[in-house]
């Protein structure tokens, strides 16, 4: 049974790029919630997809948007690179009712130049 | 964003020591949890509590949910080195079909073999 995976693992960009990173639930989930986490920092809560609609969000401009497909995996765009951009970008997974019980992936590590 | 007040910041112990780490909120949840992180990983989830005054146990490790809602606590007892990692509490309070978690800042934790 495998896990959250999240790919790139590692990713160097400029300022004023975009990015795609992407995410596969573990199995039996539905639900995936994106995170930003940077240096020193505990997670932060960019969006939340389920139904392949977007169902919370929070506090992130709108550079920052994402989508997920029927087959639960999801991706996370973020576009006009900023040097704070640079960051840890973690996905969790988590079933309907149970999004408590979030289980996450290693993370892609994202650095703006 | 909003974060949740999580002491100490970092502690270093000897092998065998017991270790405590508490979350404050000025908030209410109804959810609390206990993660850790390992460097280059995902946050893995350690405890989940539901109830107040509720104490759970998973194998060394204890956790509380305060009576008033307010704060939680992780006991880790007879320490090993591969205890080491950043411990980060969250919690969730889901009225309204809030699914955000909100993160402490994490405790660092170093045991010395």
């Amino acid at each position: 049974d495998a896990g959250v995976t999240q790919s790139p693992t590692h990713l160097i960009k400029t300022r004023g790029q975009q990015v795609t990173l992407r995410c596969s639930p573990k199995s039996g989930h539905d639900t995936v919630s994106w995170y930003q986490q940077a240096l020193g920092q505990g997670p932060q809560f960019i969006f939340q997809y389920y139904e392949e609609e977007e169902r919370q969000r929070g506090n992130f401009p709108d550079r920052f948007s994402g989508h997920q497909f029927p087959n639960y995996s999801s991706e996370l765009n973020v576009n006009a690179l900023l040097l704070g951009d640079s960051a840890l970008y973690l996905c969790a997974s988590s079933s309907t009712g149970r999004e408590e019980t979030q289980y996450f992936g290693p993370g892609t590590r994202l650095l703006v130049l | 964003g909003q974060q949740l007040n999580q002491s100490p910041q970092s502690m270093f112990i000897q092998e065998g020591e017991d270790v405590s780490m508490n979350c404050t909120s000025s908030s209410i949840f109804n959810t609390w949890l206990w993660y850790k992180q390992d460097p280059g990983e995902g946050p893995v989830l350690l405890i989940a509590l539901y109830k107040a005054g509720e104490l759970t146990s998973n194998g060394r490790l204890t956790a509380q949910f305060g009576i008033t809602r307010k704060d939680s606590f992780l006991n880790i007892s007879a320490s090993i080195p591969s205890d080491v990692g950043i411990y980060f509490c969250a919690g969730l309070n889901n009225a309204g079909n809030n699914r955000k978690l909100i993160w402490g800042l994490g405790t660092s934790l170093a045991v010395n073999p």
